[in-house]
């Protein structure tokens, strides 16, 4: 039982290259989203999904697109990367519903954007 | 939204002292609130939670947190630090339908010297 997985650990991007940070669990949780970790701000929700097929924007959605197509896997894209978005990347994944809010997060990808 | 304020972003503290870090959250409804803590270069593991009932909230490595509804604060406390103690600790409320949101904390970093 691996419990959410993240990948790559680290990397390096140009300004306008786009890519796709892979996050999986094997939890069986419904509730999956993506947070991004700057110093000094906490850490601030960009997208989240309560099911297959489901999802919608956090708190800091603009640049960024995601998907859910099976209960395991939420793949964040970048469209075209911005030195804004040089961060540590979280995703975490929880059961769904009141009273079951515990969150479980992966290790992270920091990204760096040129 | 809600928002959280951790009133110190940084205590010094040395081993064996007791310490308290400070959260305040600004929702007047019903809340479920969290205490996640990031040891460096890893992801966010909980600490401790409050759901309802006692005020007064046990978690793991001998932390607690007490909820005071009034003064609308979730402090952590541990009696007497170690130095595997050094870490980043963040404050969360969640919000949203399903209470999965969590509303992050700027976090506090403790740094235990011998």
């Amino acid at each position: 039982n691996a419990g959410v997985t993240q990948t790559p650990k680290f990397q390096v991007l140009k300004t306008g290259q786009s890519m796709t940070l892979q996050c999986a669990q094997d939890m069986n949780h419904e509730y999956m989203s993506w947070y991004r970790q700057d110093p000094g701000m906490g850490l601030r929700l960009i997208h989240y999904s309560v099911g297959a097929g489901i999802t919608d924007q956090g708190e800091v959605p603009n640049g960024y697109n995601v998907s859910r197509s099976t209960t395991e896997d939420f793949p964040l894209r970048l469209l075209s990367a911005a030195p804004s978005q040089t961060s540590v990347y979280f995703c975490a994944a929880g059961l769904l519903g009141q009273g079951r809010n515990e969150q479980y997060f992966g290790p992270g990808t920091r990204l760096t954007v040129t | 939204a809600q928002s959280v304020t951790q009133l110190d972003s940084q205590v010094p503290v040395f081993e064996e002292a007791p310490v308290e870090l400070r959260c305040n959250y600004s929702s007047s409804v019903s809340v479920y609130l969290f205490w996640y803590v990031q040891y460096p270069n890893q992801g966010l593991q909980l600490l401790l939670k409050y759901l309802s009932g006692s005020t007064l909230v046990k978690g793991i490595n001998g932390f607690e947190a007490e909820f005071n509804k009034s003064q609308t604060s979730f402090h952590l406390r541990k009696p007497s630090v170690h130095i595997s103690d050094t870490a980043e600790y963040f404050c969360a409320v969640s919000e949203g339908r399903y209470g999965n949101k969590l509303v992050f904390g700027a976090g506090t970093i403790l740094r235990v010297k011998s």
